[in-house]
C-alpha cells in the first residue's frame, strides 16, 4: 500500500532563508510524486511533479524537489523564502502502473517571518 | 471561464438536512474526485468517477452520494447531514492520458466550506 509522510505539520523560516519541507513515501512500485500548494481559502495547485524523467524536478515559484529512491524521499526546497510562500504544502504519491488513486500527505504549513 | 468551479462556496445547514455540493469542469477531463479536508487529516477521498455514469467509493464514502450523468458535472450529496460532515470539500479533475510520462495530476476547485449545525 502506498503512503505519504510529511515531517512537521508546521515549519517557520525567515524571509530569505532556505525552505525545506520533508516528504517520505512508501510504494511497492515506482511512483509518481507531486507537491501541491494551497493558499488560504483556495484549492490546491500543482507546484511540481516527478514522473521518472529526471530526479531533480523544478517547479513554479522557484521551488524544486529531488527524488531519492534510496531514501524514499521527495523533499521540497527553495533557496530563499519569500513572504508570498506562506501557505500549506501537500506531498502526494500515485502509482505509475495505472489507476487513478493519489494519496496525499497531511500537509505542512509554512510560515515566513519578516 | 475555463476551469473547475464549485458551488456554493460556503454553506450552513442543519443536522438531518439534505445538501448538494456542485462541481463543474470545462476541460472534459475523464476523472473527477471529491475530497474532504479536515485539520490533521490532509485530504481524504470520498468518491471518484472515471467517466460519465461510472462512480466508485473512496476512503470515506459513508453518508455521501454522487452521480455523474454528464462528463462535466459531479455533484456530491449529503443525504442527511451530520456534524461530523462539517468540513471543506474539494472537487478535482484529472485527464485520462496514456503514455510513459502521463502523470494524471489533479486540478482542484476552490472548495466549499460546509458547516452542519
Amino acid at each position: 500500500a502506498q503512503s505519504v509522510t510529511q515531517l512537521g505539520s508546521h515549519v517557520s523560516v525567515s524571509e530569505g532563508a532556505l525552505v525545506l519541507l520533508r516528504c517520505n513515501y512508501s510504494s511497492s512500485v515506482p511512483p509518481y510524486l507531486f507537491w501541491y500548494v494551497q493558499y488560504p481559502n483556495q484549492g490546491l495547485q500543482l507546484l511540481l511533479k516527478y514522473t521518472s524523467a529526471a530526479t531533480l524536478v523544478k517547479g513554479i515559484n522557484g521551488f524544486e524537489a529531488e527524488f531519492k529512491k534510496s531514501e524514499t524521499s521527495f523533499h521540497l526546497t527553495k533557496p530563499s523564502a519569500h513572504m508570498s510562500d506562506a501557505a500549506e504544502y501537500f506531498c502526494a504519491v500515485r502509482r505509475n502502473t495505472g489507476g487513478f488513486k493519489t494519496i496525499f500527505g497531511a500537509g505542512t504549513r509554512l510560515f515566513v517571518k519578516a | 471561464d475555463a476551469g473547475i468551479t464549485q458551488s456554493p462556496r460556503y454553506k450552513i445547514t442543519e443536522t438531518g438536512r439534505q445538501v448538494t455540493l456542485m462541481c463543474h469542469q470545462t476541460w472534459s477531463h475523464s476523472y473527477m474526485f471529491w475530497y474532504r479536508q479536515d485539520l490533521g487529516h490532509g485530504l481524504r477521498l470520498i468518491y471518484y468517477s472515471a467517466a460519465a455514469d461510472i462512480t466508485d467509493k473512496g476512503e470515506v464514502p459513508d453518508g455521501y452520494v454522487v452521480s455523474r450523468s454528464k462528463t462535466e458535472n459531479f455533484p456530491l450529496t449529503l443525504e442527511s447531514a451530520t456534524r461530523s460532515q462539517t468540513s471543506v470539500y474539494f472537487c478535482a479533475s484529472s485527464e485520462s492520458v496514456k503514455g510513459a510520462f502521463a502523470s494524471y495530476e489533479q486540478y482542484f476547485g476552490p472548495g466549499t466550506r460546509l458547516t452542519v449545525t
